[in-house]
């Protein structure tokens, strides 16, 4: 069974203190692994994918890395306001419409 | 802008009364998902249209039911709430059935059961 855990379940910054998320992931066959961003009360905005071991994707603060094992959502110099949820999920060979949800990280960047 | 729309943001209804959310999508996109997302929890796949054709995850209870009348909406029906449906509901499309295609959400409609 494919699952997704993500760590830790919440983290507090300070405006400016960069850090981490993480993605473990148990899944057969990885065909690819979505990073999601979501606010109170919205559905989840799309943010990154990844496909590969190794390959990494960079969107203003954010970067995403993966391994055959984990992904990392790295926050550089974070604001208030990309606190969120963050929510990543993976999709497995032969399961075109399944996306197996982690729990989320719920970050929270204090001014 | 394209996106997907969800109506009502919220619905509060009572026990057992039969409730309907809508989603429309200016995406184009041939597949339409309906997750169930509780508090703290993450979204749960209930089904999913691909065209007309229509996929129940085995584990979806059947007093949910979904119509997909036309491309661009796709209708979820609760036909007798209970307290445990209390929920954020979230329609989400993507281009096609394939591995690796990104599923987009609408912002999602929050159920309250009374």
């Amino acid at each position: 069974e494919d699952q997704v855990t993500q760590s830790p379940e919440a983290l507090r910054l300070q405006e400016g203190e960069s850090s981490s998320l993480n993605c473990s992931y148990t899944v057969s066959g990885l065909r690819g692994l979505f990073w999601y961003r979501q606010d109170p009360g919205k559905g989840p905005e799309f943010l990154f994918t990844l496909y590969s071991a190794g390959e990494e994707k960079e969107k203003e603060r954010l970067k995403a890395t993966l391994t055959k094992k984990e992904s990392f959502l790295h926050i550089t110099a974070p604001k208030p306001e990309d606190s969120a949820t963050y929510l990543c999920a993976v999709q497995a060979a032969g399961s075109a419409r399944q996306l197996t949800f982690g729990s989320g990280t719920q970050l929270t960047v204090l001014p | 802008d394209a996106m997907v729309i969800q109506n009502p943001r919220y619905q509060v209804t009572q026990f057992g009364k039969p409730v309907t959310l809508s989603c429309s999508q200016t995406l184009n996109h041939n597949v339409m998902y309906w997750y169930q997302q509780k508090s703290s929890q993450a979204p749960k796949l209930l089904f999913h249209y691909y065209d007309k054709d229509f996929n129940n995850e085995a584990d979806t209870p059947d007093n949910f039911q979904s119509r997909r009348p036309n491309t661009s909406f796709c209708f979820l029906d609760i036909r007798s709430p209970g307290l445990g449906d209390a929920a954020m509901y979230l329609c989400a499309t993507s281009r096609e059935l394939l591995v690796q295609e990104t599923q987009y959400f609408g912002p999602g409609t929050r159920l309250l059961v009374l």
